[in-house]
């Protein structure tokens, strides 16, 4: 148990749809990451949120967007979905300065299909 | 361009066999390199890191090599058990963009 939480677990949503997916970090950490796990593919990095701000981001599309709060949980967004989005978002969490040094503490993970 | 790869095919050994698991990177200039493991629907799990000035890390049954020279890094697997049959993905940090950027995986499977 890594103490990470997401949530929901699995969804299924249409194209043109957004969805929210949530984060909550291991006590203490304050960096959050996020990324998308196609099937059969490893994870790639979609942002990194410490103390509040956006603090890099991957190749992924503006209708990709987060936040996170003063308590250190996130949330991922995504506008207009596409059939490409479905896969497994992972959010982690690690407490580190901007750059990031250590290891880093996964959910389960939110299984999104896009139909 | 850059690359981070792994075998894609599935790595297939005998119960109590040594598992070799190779990463290569082209245009990374790593500070680090970690590993994790990953079940099936599950979140990868962190197992080791080693730092570019480290040749070679280990920690209990698992030991991990860094070659800056050949862009590569080994794991290994000793004594392997059907347990350790999972998915192990490498990753590094790259010195300019400064988030962990993960390789695709090699599944391993060890069969009693």
């Amino acid at each position: 148990e890594t103490g990470v939480t997401q949530s929901p677990t699995h969804l299924i949503k249409t194209r043109g749809q957004q969805v929210t997916l949530r984060c909550s970090s291991q006590s203490g950490h304050n960096t959050v990451s996020w990324y998308q796990q196609a099937l059969g593919q490893g994870p790639q990095f979609i942002f990194q949120y410490y103390r509040e701000e956006e603090n890099g981001r991957g190749n992924f599309p503006p209708r990709f967007s987060g936040l996170q709060f003063p308590n250190y949980s996130s949330e991922l967004n995504v506008n207009a979905l596409e059939l490409d989005d479905s896969a497994l978002y992972l959010c982690a969490s690690s407490l580190e300065g901007p750059s990031n040094t250590g290891e880093l503490f996964f959910g389960e993970g939110s299984r999104l299909t896009v139909l | 361009s850059q690359k981070i790869e792994q075998n894609s095919e599935a790595l297939n050994i005998q119960e109590g066999k040594t598992a070799t698991l190779t990463c290569n990177y082209t245009n990374y200039s790593p500070a680090y390199l970690q590993w994790y493991r990953q079940d099936p629907g599950r979140g990868p799990v962190f197992l080791l890191l080693i730092r570019e000035n480290e040749k070679e890390k280990r920690k209990e049954r698992l030991k991990v090599t860094f070659d800056t020279t050949l862009k590569q890094s080994l794991f290994h697997i000793t004594a392997s058990q059907p347990a350790d049959s999972a998915t192990y993905l490498c990753a590094l940090v790259d010195t300019g963009f400064q988030k962990l950027v993960f390789g695709t995986g090699t599944r391993l499977l060890v069969s009693p």
